[in-house]
């Protein structure tokens, strides 16, 4: 079955700096990848996605790159703020499609130093 | 998300104990899951559920059952709770039906602190 690996588990930035998450999937047949914020407290929202048959998805100061070939998607915070503190999860959607199935990966807690 | 509840909010059990963790959904979404969050292991897929008469066992159903009472209603039983299962549960909803760019989303209810003793 599909296998989804994020790095790293935690992250610590200064604000205004970038910040990038990585992550890995294993079923080439996977074809929707959702990245989801879980603040404290709080379950986990949807903050961003892509499917697979787009390289790259921007939202304001967030960004999405995938690389089929490679089976590796990353998740970008561009100008990071306080508030972007949390924790990030990847996900893939493994095939049969349209199931509504997700693989998350581990997570990634990262810490935005005012 | 107000439109996804989950009861309680936190429990402590002893071993052996039987409990039902209950969740309620007021978006009208025909999916929904249940998920157990550990450190440094993600989210885990228990069960999931398309429609009353669907329910499906995820990556990791061993010791867990559930029931779906209603479309809006899904509920996690420990039939006897070990402390290995002690973890973040969290309910969650889709919506096959709805806007195209929208039927994989997933959303998430605040989640039930579990303590097993």
């Amino acid at each position: 079955g599909e296998n989804v690996e994020q790095h790293p588990s935690t992250l610590s930035v200064q604000e205004g700096d970038s910040a990038v998450i990585k992550c890995t999937y294993s079923d080439s047949a996977s074809n929707y990848f959702p990245w989801y914020k879980q603040e404290l407290g709080k379950g986990p929202q949807l903050i961003i996605d892509i499917r697979s048959n787009v390289g790259e998805k921007k939202d304001q100061r967030i960004a999405v790159t995938l690389n089929k070939t490679a089976k590796h998607f990353s998740l970008h915070i561009t100008e990071t703020q306080p508030e972007d503190s949390a924790v990030y999860f990847c996900a893939a959607s493994p095939p049969p499609g349209n199931t509504g199935k997700l693989i998350f990966g581990q997570g990634t807690t990262l810490q935005v130093k005012p | 998300d107000a439109d996804v509840t989950q009861t309680p909010r936190n429990r402590i059990t002893k071993t052996g104990k039987r409990i039902m963790l209950e969740c309620s959904q007021t978006k009208g979404h025909d999916r929904m899951y249940w998920y157990r969050q550990d450190p440094g292991l993600g989210l885990r897929l228990i069960y999931y559920s398309f429609d009353v008469k669907d329910i499906n066992k995820g990556e990791i159903s061993d010791g867990y059952s559930v029931s779906r009472q209603a479309q809006a209603k899904f509920s996690l039983s420990l039939e006897s709770a070990i402390p290995n299962q002690t973890a973040l549960y969290f309910c969650a909803t889709s919506d096959l039906s709805g806007d195209r760019g929208k039927r994989e989303t997933q959303y998430f209810g605040p989640g039930t602190r579990l303590l097993v003793l």
